[in-house]
């Protein structure tokens, strides 16, 4: 059974890079995609981007300009960046395991970050 | 960019009612839609996928339907473990959801 588990540090300050890993065990990185969500507190779930394992990445058009991806498959990790961030970035980071590009099928228990000085 | 638009956004019923939430999406979808339970302080969990298809060990009381732009979610027989907040999710490009539709019993 998969298990990925999100980790970081939980207070940015604005204007810097958030940035968290998600480690997977128990199953292989290869022939999935790995996806970051995230979710502001009582609100609802916004997906941010993902990327294959050939390194092929599809991001959210409305953060495109400050999200990058990468995934480490000798360390099976895959993180996240976030640049210049605000308190609107403040949320549960969750990373998500998918089979295919249609469903997020397996997901991590998510990280509070919180953007603040 | 497609939106997602849920309704209601929160209802409670009782135990052994019928409950439905629809799912509407801003253009043609076709059926590439998929449903998420998720409770309180945890991830969300993939209930039904292309709108229709259960997952497996989800129970036979939810149900998925529609295509086109207008979805629909229904739990047949609402149960206590039931509660939590129900999300669409649309995939015909890139991946966006719904607004969540908090379930609650009466």
């Amino acid at each position: 059974q998969v298990q990925l588990q999100e980790s970081g540090p939980g207070l940015v300050k604005p204007s810097e890079t958030l940035s968290l890993i998600c480690t997977v065990s128990g199953g292989s990185m290869s022939s999935h995609y790995w996806s970051w969500i995230r979710q502001p507190a009582g609100k609802g779930l916004e997906w941010l981007g993902r990327m294959y394992i050939t390194g092929s990445t599809n991001y959210n058009p409305s953060l495109k300009s400050r999200v990058t991806m990468s995934v480490d498959t000798s360390k099976n990790h895959f993180s996240l960046k976030l640049s210049s961030v605000t308190a609107a970035d403040t949320a549960v980071y969750y990373c998500a395991r998918s089979f295919t590009e249609a469903s997020l099928d397996d997901w991590g228990q998510g990280t509070l970050v919180t953007v603040s000085s | 960019d497609i939106q997602m638009t849920q309704s209601p956004s929160s209802l409670s019923a009782s135990v052994g009612d019928r409950v439905t939430i629809t799912c509407q999406a801003s253009q043609d979808i076709r059926h590439y839609l998929n449903w998420y339970q998720q409770k309180p302080g945890k991830a969300p969990k993939l209930l039904i996928y292309d709108a229709s298809n259960l997952e497996t060990g989800v129970p036979s009381r939810f149900r998925g339907s529609g295509s086109g732009t207008d979805f629909t979610f229904t739990i047949s027989s609402l149960q206590p473990e039931d509660i939590a907040t129900y999300y669409c999710q649309q995939y015909d490009d890139l991946l966006t959801f719904g607004g969540g539709t908090k379930v609650e019993i009466k």
